[in-house]
């Protein structure tokens, strides 16, 4: 099915510890974004994409690391975990054109302990 | 990317219509406005767009005043599914860079449809 597709669903992490939040579409789309989101708060833009190899920084990107090598897949790499990085993130990608709205994909619950 | 200024709740009946107001006062000539809606904790849901002509789709219709300095989401029978915060984004070119990639989400409008 046509979307976008964030992987894993659900994960814990201890202090310290690394990990790779996964995010591929299928869509052809040249836009992708990561958001965090904070319980009772609003989505925050941590980084985007305009095309393979251009990436840039949004509201809250220390502490995370960001690569677009293909068109398909945006991944979100925490380097270093720490408590305040628990959120739920979400990826999302849209066609390159404002005349679009973007597509998101169904969250990654990260916690941190 | 122009601010937008959005109530922070408001109620509906059941098959009554929702007007969601947003004001943009400081939107620039190329930037479109946009409605995301997020129920629960799904992530969230493009609505409809629009940059200086009243637009509908399937689930709403936008209003842009002729200043474009504000609009009105509206859900015209509103249902109990129709329950989320809904957020209104003016997203265009003229900040210049790679900004015309970045979607920005404020506080948004927390609607609750009720019986």
């Amino acid at each position: 099915n046509a979307g976008v597709t964030q992987t894993p669903k659900f994960q814990v992490l201890k202090t310290g510890q690394s990990m790779t939040l996964q995010c591929a579409q299928d869509m052809n789309h040249e836009y992708m974004s990561w958001y965090r989101q904070d319980p009772g708060m609003g989505l925050r833009l941590i980084h985007y994409s305009v095309g393979a190899g251009i990436t840039d920084q949004g509201e809250v990107p220390n502490g995370y690391n960001v690569s677009r090598s293909t068109t398909e897949d945006f991944p979100l790499r925490l380097l270093s975990a720490a408590p305040s990085q628990t959120s739920v993130y979400f990826c999302a990608s849209s066609q390159r054109t404002l005349s679009y709205g973007y597509t998101f994909g169904s969250g990654t619950r990260l916690t941190v302990v | 990317d122009a601010k937008t200024t959005q109530p922070p709740s408001m109620d509906c009946a059941e098959g009554r219509a929702a007007n969601l107001p947003c004001n943009h006062s400081t939107i620039s000539g190329n930037e479109y406005v946009y409605w995301y809606r997020q129920i629960h904790s799904q992530g969230p849901q493009y609505i409809i767009h629009g940059l200086k002509n009243n637009e509908t789709n399937e689930m709403a219709s936008l209003i842009i005043t002729e200043d474009r300095k504000s609009s009105t989401l509206i859900l015209p029978h509103a249902t109990l599914r129709d329950t989320a915060v809904y957020y209104c984004i003016v997203r265009g070119t003229n900040a210049g860079g790679t900004s015309y990639g970045k979607l920005t989400f404020g506080q948004g409008t927390i609607l609750t449809v009720h019986p």
